[in-house]
């Protein structure tokens, strides 16, 4: 069965560092988010992606965010100087382009930032 | 403002005991409601979509109904291995809108 896969499933940073998060996502999806979720909280939104640009994105996602599709099937995440409070699973989901559609989520990366 | 409310925030079920978990939503206008299941340290795992009153979806033990205001997670006999997190989201009026997730359901199905 097709899965949405990431790497790495962990990565320790320290603060101020730049990280990239990847993701393959299912090979036939043509919209790719992120979303992130801090120990206890809710699952957030972060960014969606399609057609090689963002389509929406929410507060969070600030100038310190990137996301880039840079082959036809990774899709990536970059935090460019990272603050502590960055420290969150981070998960990457796609889905079909119809017109009601599921998104299915990756493992996640869990990052600490130090 | 779109909100997912979820109740109750944790459950403790004997094996064979069965449930219901809620997730009432409001929304400027629903266009999809999602259940995940959640284990620790994962990713969520999709269950069911629910896009319309009435709707009902139902997979092994598990039942997802939705009314105009809420949708349940009937659970039937649970086993230990159903003991996750249940999570609730939904999508609003703009087709491929980002999901808005509830806090969840932390469910411990006990032997």
């Amino acid at each position: 069965e097709p899965e949405v896969t990431q790497t790495p499933s962990h990565q320790v940073t320290q603060m101020g560092q730049e990280v990239i998060l990847r993701c393959v996502p299912i090979s036939n999806h043509l919209y790719f988010y992120w979303y992130r979720q801090i120990l206890g909280q809710k699952v957030e939104f972060l960014v969606s992606f399609y057609n090689n640009e963002i389509s929406e994105k929410s507060e969070i996602f600030d100038d310190q965010f990137s996301v880039e599709r840079p082959d036809g099937s990774n899709f990536t995440l970059k935090i460019r100087s990272t603050k502590l409070e960055d420290s969150a699973m981070y998960f990457c989901a796609s889905s079909e382009l119809t017109e009601f559609n599921e998104q299915f989520f990756g493992p996640g990366t869990r990052l600490t930032v130090l | 403002e779109d909100q997912v409310t979820q109740s109750p925030e944790a459950l403790r079920l004997q094996e064979g005991e069965s449930s219901s978990l809620n997730c009432s939503y409001t929304v400027s206008g629903l266009r999809g409601l999602f259940w995940y299941r959640q284990d620790p340290g994962k990713g969520p795992e999709f269950l069911f979509t629910l896009y319309s009153a009435g709707e009902e979806k139902e997979k092994e033990r598990l039942k997802a109904t939705l009314t105009k205001k809420e949708s349940f997670l009937h659970i039937t006999a649970p086993k230990p291995e159903d003991s996750a997190t249940y999570l609730c989201a939904v999508r609003t009026n703009s087709g491929n809108t980002p999901l808005v997730f509830g806090k969840g359901t932390r469910l411990s199905v006990i032997a």
